[in-house]
């Protein structure tokens, strides 16, 4: 049960995209259509922007979008607003019938 | 509107046991999975247990096998977590999270802080 590999941290402008990978195995992330993201701001709970590998929620953005090729995911957020820092982290489901996050990533919007 | 409730934590030695509570309101609880995520203090999220929504089945992450055990009672729309033999590694904030299909942890918790130290 490793964890998913993400990219420590992230940044950008407003108005401009950033692009969040998460890296699993085929017994993961590249094994199932399962991958979901979370947005965590300081001291409140997660919630789900995407799920399903590409679905979203009502009431998410559609400047978030997600993707998978193989064992890697990316979360995708376009037209960046300062709302938009915080904390993400992927999900997926595995073969063990298991969940397994990925370390999280820190979104910082300059 | 659905609601997710934790109880239960608080500081307990190490070695002790300690049972968190999830109680839900808004949706038909028997019908959902119900995950246990945690988060210890400035760290990442680790996922931690689900419970089949008629409780059939459980899974345990590594860390925790042997030691927790998920529950639920359909009658109360009430989830649990027993642990036991806590440690100092088991520190962190528990959130309680229902499941729709197989990726989506739609609603979650305020989350409750368990804290294992002597």
């Amino acid at each position: 049960q490793s964890a998913l590999t993400q990219p420590a941290s992230v940044s950008g402008s407003p108005g401009q995209s950033i692009t969040i990978s998460c890296t699993g195995t085929s017994s993961d992330v590249g094994g199932y259509n399962y991958v979901s993201w979370y947005q965590q701001h300081p001291g409140k709970a997660p919630k789900v922007m995407i799920y399903d590998v590409s679905n979203r929620p009502s009431g998410v953005s559609n400047r978030f979008s997600g993707s998978k090729s193989g064992n890697t995911a990316s979360l995708t957020i376009s037209g960046l607003q300062a709302e938009d820092e915080a904390d993400y982290y992927c999900s997926s489901y595995t073969t063990s019938t298991t969940w397994v996050f990925g370390g999280g990533t820190k979104l910082t919007v300059l | 509107q659905v609601q997710l409730v934790e109880s239960g934590g608080g500081v307990v030695q190490p070695g002790r046991s300690l049972r968190l509570s999830c109680a839900a309101t808004g949706f038909t609880f028997r019908s959902k999975g119900m995950h246990w995520v945690r988060q210890a203090p400035g760290k990442g999220l680790e996922w931690v247990a689900v419970i089949w929504y008629d409780g059939s089945k459980e899974y345990y992450a590594d860390s925790v096998k042997g030691r927790f055990t998920i529950s639920r009672d359909n009658s109360k729309d009430t989830l649990s977590l027993q642990m036991n033999s806590l440690r100092a590694e088991d520190t962190a904030v528990y959130y309680c999270a229902r499941l729709s299909g197989w990726s989506n942890l739609d609603y979650w918790g305020q989350g409750t802080l368990v804290t294992v130290s002597s």
